[in-house]
């Protein structure tokens, strides 16, 4: 099946810092890349819309100048934490979509600790 | 709004069937999903059913679909240990939507 890398899994920062975390479609190339929030013992929050070539569409609540998101490729999507705070520790996870459409595949996810 | 209930915690004995409720509110949902999170690991997608089916079978893995109450379930046959895990249902809304609005997981203890 179709394998989405993400990079690193386990962060630590200091607060103020900028953490940047890599998602990568690894054998098939992704169109649209999505990435999501999770909370403990929450569900998964879409935070943004990512597409090859275009500038990610943001969900309400979510701050495009504080969580940067580029798609400079179609197998490549970062996602940039910038001035870190604590509040923004969490587990963030991305997914991509095949060109075939109706499934979602996940990275590993990477759990974000700010100090 | 959009919103997916699950409940929390099922727990069963080993090689009993196991069945993971969902519901959903959004009545124009196109695909409705269920995937698989291991501790440490992503979201592995198990499965998933069209709105206009009503069920769909894949080894020991049935889901069951109601769309007038809306209701999602999976019953997992033969229940091993490493079924063991967080189970997410996942409803997806609008043409060619791959947005997806998640339940909070339900955590599936297999009792050896």
């Amino acid at each position: 099946g179709a394998v989405v890398s993400q990079h690193p899994s386990r962060v630590i920062c200091k607060s103020g810092t900028s953490v940047k975390i890599e998602c990568r479609s690894l054998d098939f190339q992704a169109t649209t890349m999505f990435w999501y929030r999770q909370f403990p013992k929450q569900s998964l929050m879409l935070m943004a819309t990512s597409n090859e070539g275009s500038k990610a569409t943001y969900e309400q609540g979510v701050e495009k100048d504080k969580f940067l998101i580029n798609h400079a490729s179609l197998t490549l999507s970062t996602l940039t934490v910038t001035s870190a705070h604590p509040e923004d520790s969490s587990f963030y996870i991305c997914s991509a979509t095949t060109v075939e459409g109706g499934k979602l595949f996940f990275g590993s996810g990477t759990q974000l600790s700010v100090l | 709004g959009e919103d997916v209930e699950q409940s929390l915690f099922l727990s069963v004995r080993e090689g009993d069937s196991s069945v993971i409720n969902c519901t959903y509110t959004d009545s124009s949902s196109t695909y409705l999903y269920w995937y698989k999170q291991e501790p440490g690991a992503g979201l592995q997608l198990l499965t998933y059913i069209f709105s206009n089916m009503d069920m769909k079978q894949d080894q020991r893995l049935t889901v069951l679909l109601n769309k007038k109450d809306k209701h999602l379930s999976l019953r997992i046959a033969d229940t091993q240990t490493g079924d063991s895990a967080i189970y997410f249902c996942a409803e997806a809304t609008g043409a060619g939507s791959y947005q997806l609005t998640f339940g909070k997981g339900t955590k599936l203890s297999v009792i050896p």
